[in-house]
């Protein structure tokens, strides 16, 4: 299993443009998150899903949005990039209450984006 | 959310045990107390949780207050490869609406030397 994968690793993006960074997982795991890490702090929530098709915000929220149209990958999109993105952001994903007990959540590797 | 109280940082030699404690005064009831750690350049891992009554696993121990007011976190025998931040976070229980989100604070920084 690969577990949680993120693409791409790395990005550097001008003001104003747009992205979308990719999770996928393949441990069919009902709930995804997307969190954001700025240095020297811990991870913040972005948004997140518990299931394919659904989506609801986290702490932070504003300048991004997301999708989840297949159950095993979680899209978050950048509509229009600010410095103040500029960041690491980590995918993951757990399962749910009717899966099981949530206790963990599996993080990918992260994606360190550069908003210039 | 309960909030939860670590040092900044803390140092340890390898090989020796290392106590990261925890406070977490105003934890509810029915909260878990969860650890997770961060390597350099890596995704958080979990770690450890309970509730209650301590717990071990393959990578540490925990120890949890008779009050629940505070844990530690015991690694056993430190090696290089734990130097990483560790975070202690309180969780909802499963049968809360909170879809398992995770409330990261700074954590605390662990430094093992040779």
């Amino acid at each position: 299993n690969a577990g949680v994968t993120q693409t791409p690793k790395f990005r550097v993006l001008k003001t104003g443009q747009s992205m979308t960074l990719l999770c996928a997982q393949d441990m069919n795991h009902e709930y995804m998150y997307w969190y954001r890490q700025d240095p020297g702090m811990g991870l913040r929530l972005i948004h997140y899903s518990v299931g394919e098709g659904t989506t609801a915000k986290g702490e932070v929220p504003d300048g991004y949005n997301v999708s989840r149209l297949k159950k095993q990958n979680f899209l978050l999109g950048l509509e229009s990039a600010a410095p103040s993105q500029t960041s690491v952001y980590f995918c993951a994903s757990s399962y749910s209450r009717t899966q099981g007990v949530i206790y963990e959540q599996y993080f990918g590797p992260g994606t360190r984006l550069t908003v210039t | 959310d309960a909030k939860t109280t670590q040092p900044n940082s803390m140092e340890s030699n390898e090989e020796e045990p290392v106590h990261l404690p925890c406070n977490h005064s105003t934890i509810s009831g029915t909260d878990y107390i969860h650890w997770y750690r961060q390597l350099p350049s890596q995704g958080p891992e979990y770690v450890i949780h309970g509730l209650t009554s301590n717990v071990n696993n393959r990578m540490a121990s925990l120890a949890i207050a008779e009050d629940r007011k505070s844990s530690t976190l015991i690694l056993h025998r430190a090696t290089l490869r734990d130097a990483a931040v560790y975070y202690c976070i309180l969780r909802d229980p499963p049968f809360r609406t909170s879809y398992g989100k995770l409330t990261f604070g700074q954590g605390t920084i662990l430094t093992v030397h040779p």
